[in-house]
């Protein structure tokens, strides 16, 4: 089976910078998503990455590092709408099967 | 492009009711999936469809849970008889293709409510 475990819950100030983690367990890997969800909302997807390193877009970065099985989405210069969840997610046995999403992270922007 | 559509945005049904959700994918998408969200938790997948064939129904319940699409295009869910514990938001999603690399694109979903 596949597990994925990030905090349910991180609050910072806008401005500021944030870290959500991902760590990951899974019998096979295929890379590893971020998705966004505002409350009442549709998860929309962030990033993909197959390979170890950074993806940068905008505001918006994402690391995976697969020898540690582990990942995170880093995003800067918050802003009061980026609270939402955000949710790693992994493809585990191939390429095509479907994503496996974490619980997801609660994050708060706070003035 | 257009989204994800589906249908309804909302239910509420008593248990032991049937019910029955709509989407209708990106044109062009050839994959399609259905995923059930509670509250508090990620989304867990129901179904995977190639086109018209199913790919992955292994967490489909199927007992009471059932999913079809027969042209390639739309899909339905149906729930048949409804628990409490199905009370959640279904999402419907789509992607170009079934590579690892692409994103998929979510419906708003529809909110279950089973009293």
């Amino acid at each position: 089976g596949q597990s994925l475990e990030q905090p349910s819950e991180v609050t910072a100030v806008e401005g500021a910078i944030v870290q959500i983690n991902c760590t990951y367990q899974t019998s096979g890997f295929y890379g590893l998503s971020w998705y966004q969800q505002h409350d009442g909302g549709a998860p929309t997807f962030l990033s993909y990455n197959g390979l170890d390193g950074l993806e940068e877009t905008g505001r918006f970065s994402s690391f995976l590092s697969r020898s540690d099985s582990y990942g995170y989405l880093l995003l800067q210069e918050l802003q009061m709408k980026d609270s939402a969840s955000y949710f790693c997610a992994v493809r585990a046995h191939s390429g095509n099967t479907p994503l496996v999403f974490g619980k997801g992270t609660r994050l708060s922007v706070i003035a | 492009e257009a989204g994800v559509a589906q249908s309804p945005r909302y239910k509420i049904i008593e248990k032991r009711q049937s019910v029955a959700f709509w989407c209708n994918p990106i044109s062009g998408h050839a994959t399609l999936y259905w995923y059930q969200q509670i509250l508090g938790q990620g989304p867990k997948l129901l179904i995977q469809f190639q086109n018209n064939g199913v790919v992955d129904d292994s967490q489909l319940p199927k007992d009471r849970f059932s999913a079809e699409r027969l042209k390639g295009v739309d899909s339905t869910l149906k729930i048949q008889p409804a628990k409490l514990e199905d009370s959640a938001v279904y999402l419907c999603a789509s992607s170009r293709g079934q590579g690892a690399n692409y994103g998929y694109t979510f419906g708003s979903g529809t909110r279950l409510t089973v009293v």
